[in-house]
Order: C-alpha cells, then sequence, then structure tokens
C-alpha cells in the first residue's frame, strides 16, 4: 500500500496570506491527524478528523482550520499567515476503529511551510 | 495536566555500543506509549507501542522499550547501535480509548549521534 502522501512538501508564503495543505491518507484509513512541528514547541497536536468530522482538536487559534472529504482525503487551512506559522506541517492517518493497529498512526513526509 | 519528558536532548555513543533513550510521561489514565524515530527531512517511523500486557516490548529495527508503571516510564533501548540509527527519537503518549487515536502528546525528542 502506498504511504502518507502530503502536497506540496515544500512552501513559501508571505505573512497575511493563506495557504492549503493536503494530504491523502493510506487506502482504507478513515482517521487523518494533523500535527505542527516547531524546533521551539516541538509536536502539537492540530485536529483530527474522522468520516468528515472533526473529532478532536488542540490548543490552536481559529486560523487554523481543516476539513476531510468523503474520500477521507484531508485538507489544513492557515488563514493570515504569521512568521511563526513556518513550522514542519505533519499529517497521520489510522486504520479503522478495532482494526489491527486502529491506534497507532502513520505519518507522512510532511510540508515545510516557510512564512516571510 | 498531561506531559511527556525526554531528559536527553541530544546523546552520542559510538557505533556498536549500547543504547537507552529515556523517558518519562504524566498521565491521569493508563495511556497507549509509543516510540517514534524521524530522520531529516522526513516524517515519523513508529519503532514500537505499548498498549497493556507484557511490560517489554519489542519494535523495529532491534529496538526494545520496557513500561515502568511505578516509575512512569518508557525507555527505550537497543544493544548495538548502527550508525543508520542516528536520528531524532520521539516518545509520545496517547488515550486509550475508541475515537482518541489523534490526540498523541509528544516529547520534545532526543537527537542520536553515533560515531564511527
Amino acid at each position: 500500500k502506498a504511504g502518507v502522501t502530503q502536497t506540496p512538501r515544500y512552501l513559501i508564503k508571505t505573512r497575511g496570506q493563506q495557504v492549503t495543505l493536503s494530504c491523502s491518507p493510506i487506502s482504507g484509513h478513515r482517521s487523518v491527524s494533523w500535527y505542527q512541528q516547531t524546533p521551539g514547541q516541538g509536536l502539537q497536536f492540530l485536529f483530527e478528523y474522522f468520516s468528515e468530522t472533526q473529532r478532536n482538536k488542540g490548543n490552536f487559534p481559529g486560523r487554523f482550520s481543516g476539513r476531510q472529504f468523503s474520500n477521507s482525503r484531508s485538507e489544513m487551512n492557515v488563514s493570515t499567515l504569521e512568521l511563526g506559522d513556518s513550522a514542519l506541517y505533519l499529517c497521520a492517518s489510522s486504520p479503522p476503529l478495532g482494526g489491527l493497529g486502529s491506534d497507532e498512526q502513520y505519518f507522512g513526509p510532511g510540508t515545510r511551510l516557510t512564512v516571510t | 495536566a498531561q506531559s511527556v519528558t525526554q531528559p536527553d536532548i541530544h546523546i552520542t555513543v559510538s557505533e556498536g555500543a549500547s543504547l537507552e533513550l529515556r523517558c518519562n510521561y504524566s498521565y491521569g489514565a493508563t495511556p497507549y506509549l509509543f516510540w517514534y524515530v524521524q530522520s531529516p527531512g522526513q516524517g515519523l517511523q513508529l519503532l514500537l507501542k505499548y498498549f497493556s500486557g507484557d511490560t517489554l516490548v519489542q519494535g523495529i529495527k532491534g529496538f526494545e522499550a520496557e513500561f515502568k508503571r511505578s516509575q512512569s516510564s518508557f525507555n527505550l533501548r537497543k544493544p548495538s547501535v548502527h550508525w543508520s540509527d542516528a536520528a531524532e527519537y520521539f516518545c509520545a503518549v496517547g488515550p486509550q480509548g475508541s475515537g482518541n487515536t489523534g490526540k498523541l502528546i509528544f516529547g520534545q525528542g532526543t537527537t542520536l549521534q553515533v560515531k564511527p
């Protein structure tokens, strides 16, 4: 099976702009989670989507939002970008509940966002 | 508050030497425990996990970890380190129960350098 894919891999944006990142989970996975990784704050949970519904949410401002489509692909959006939003954004997918390894998360390679 | 502490930010070991990476957690209930590895420019790869049962768990690449409830620790070990093990290692905890797969809390990471 193909792994989790994220596009684009690298992105440079200017303060005040908005950005949309995309994540395609492993085939058959319905849960998609997003994390932000920075040198200062480490890995922080943004939100999780399951069956097109946000199931869990981390402690991030409303500028960070996401959605999930019926094919389980997910997008996250950051509006009004700030310099501090520069980070590696990681997406992870999980197998169906009750299935083998359903509490594991499989990570994609990430999208490196640089805000100037 | 829920947290994960990896006391060692950076560790250097010689190739062939043994390795132990420390992880302590603070969690209200019995958590799921994970170790992930991240190579430069890559996403996270799951090394091993603990859900219940035998407190010594085996993972990929020759790694193992031991869960000690009394010490709230989940240390990662490898008897003989290879140069390819140089990477950043993350300990993570997550809540048990369905519907909570996305809420992993990560430690700050330990960077492993391997000397030839």
